[in-house]
């Protein structure tokens, strides 16, 4: 399964929008784009996932390039309660249960 | 409801005890979790319960011992456990058809286990 880089940590200013870019070069054919999200002390949450080109919830955007190769989670206007970690994972299709998390971006929101 | 519960919410036992972690989860998922991780890492995969059958097992060392009674509950034994093994405990499910995509999976708020 690709493994993916992204950066350790971010901070950014109240009523901005971030994006935190995800890098996973061996992605495969079948192969899914998941961002989760951890607050302290809690349970990792799942906020979007997308294959190709754009993919939008109302949390969250999820831009996908044609190669494939990165990923880009958009989170509009952000407030201080969206200071968490935030995974990007590539979850491969059709059955496979696993998830391996990578390193994750500590986004730190700043009033 | 889509909520998975575990219980207790924090755990303390000696290195002979035996004890063990709850999960349980009304969503109708076949797919259940165990995760553990350990303070500033990211969850790290233990076991996948898929129907109630145990399908990967990630190496575990014996002292952890899951069970699924049913498809709602998932329990994780603990016994002879190691101070390094304490960390949260995290239990998640998914729904899984067959051949379908399990990637959305609902964590639980985690046991915080430590181990003396």
């Amino acid at each position: 399964l690709a493994k993916t880089t992204q950066p350790i940590s971010m901070d950014s200013y109240e009523g901005q929008e971030v994006n935190i870019t995800c890098s996973h070069n061996n992605i495969a054919t079948n192969d899914y784009i998941t961002w989760y999200q951890q607050f302290p002390s809690q349970g990792p949450r799942f906020i979007i996932q997308g294959y190709k080109t754009k993919v939008t919830n109302e949390v969250a955007s999820l831009f996908i390039p044609a190669d494939r190769k990165s990923s880009t989670l958009s989170l509009p206007r952000v407030s201080l309660s969206d200071t968490a970690v935030y995974y990007c994972l590539v979850v491969r299709g059709f059955g496979n249960e696993k998830l391996t998390f990578g390193t994750g971006t500590r986004l730190t929101i700043i009033p | 409801d889509t909520e998975v519960t575990q219980t207790p919410k924090h755990l303390v036992m000696g290195m002979t005890n035996k004890k063990s972690l709850k999960c349980e989860q009304h969503m109708g998922h076949r797919a259940m979790y165990w995760y553990k991780q350990k303070a500033k890492k990211p969850p790290e995969l233990m076991f996948v319960y898929s129907y109630e059958k145990l399908s990967i097992n990630e190496s575990v060392p014996s002292r952890f011992s899951p069970e699924c009674p049913n498809s709602s509950l998932l329990n994780l034994h603990l016994h002879a456990l190691q101070p390094e093994d304490s960390a949260l405990y995290l239990c998640a499910s998914s729904p899984r058809g067959s051949g379908g995509l399990s990637y959305e999976q609902y964590f639980g708020p985690g046991t915080r286990l430590t181990v003396t």
